[in-house]
């Protein structure tokens, strides 16, 4: 069985740093491409990024690039969001989420799987 | 960015067939995907590339479409498919999606 866990949410002041983590299991992590999508509080999902296989490609939304770093330990078979900067809008569940690309090396495609979230507050 | 626009809301009663529409602002070919979000759950996947029924998800949900308009189609509809239903396209550069569509039951 896939599942995703995610971890170290929580509050956290504007401008300072959190890191999420996401614990994979049921399924061989590297062999899919992986990402992080976030929902505001009663909002749509925005995606927030996306990784290679092995880690060598990362891909961001507009919104996060420069602050946000997504990365992997295929060992562990984990994913984590190192998060700078943060600012009020960023508050919103993280949801880790499988990532079935469209086509052999592409960052395109559909989320098959996702972690039940981790809530992040930004707030003085 | 490929904007995806979908219905606020929509109320049916068990037994009958709804169709939630989803139209992009630019081609996405057929990739569209659906999900089903329940209060207090994380997204679950539904249709892939428009009419690719998931994994384990019941025969009475179908997908259709291609380039700009798509439809999840329900029938019939049971109480338990009170959700927000999301469309999701992964054609152009950023995946986006669209702002959910509420479904109640009477």
């Amino acid at each position: 069985e896939v599942q995703l866990v995610e971890s170290g949410g929580g509050l956290v002041q504007p401008g300072r740093s959190m890191k999420l983590s996401c614990a994979a299991s049921g399924f061989t992590f590297s062999d899919y491409y992986m990402a992080w999508v976030r929902q505001a509080p009663k909002k749509g999902l925005e995606w927030v990024a996306s990784i290679s296989y092995e880690g060598s490609s990362t891909y961001y939304g507009d919104s996060v690039k420069g602050r946000f770093t997504i990365s992997r330990d295929n060992a562990k078979s984990t994913l984590y969001l190192q998060m700078n900067s943060l600012r009020s809008e960023d508050t919103a569940t993280y949801y880790c989420a499988r990532l079935r690309s469209i086509y052999y090396y592409s960052s395109y495609g559909y989320f098959d799987y996702w972690g039940q979230g981790v809530m992040v507050t930004v707030s003085s | 960015d490929t904007v995806l626009t979908q219905s606020p809301a929509l109320a049916v009663s068990p037994g009958e067939r709804v169709s939630i529409s989803c139209r992009a602002s630019e081609g996405v070919n057929s990739y569209m995907h659906w999900y089903q979000q329940k209060p207090g759950q994380q997204p679950k996947l539904l249709i892939y590339k428009a009419s690719n029924l998931a994994s384990g998800v019941p025969a009475r949900f179908s997908g259709s479409g291609s380039g700009t308009d798509f439809t999840l189609t329900i029938d019939p509809v049971e109480a338990d498919d009170t959700a927000t239903y999301f469309c999701q396209q992964s054609w152009n550069d950023p995946p986006t999606f669209g702002g959910g569509t509420k479904l109640e039951l009477k």
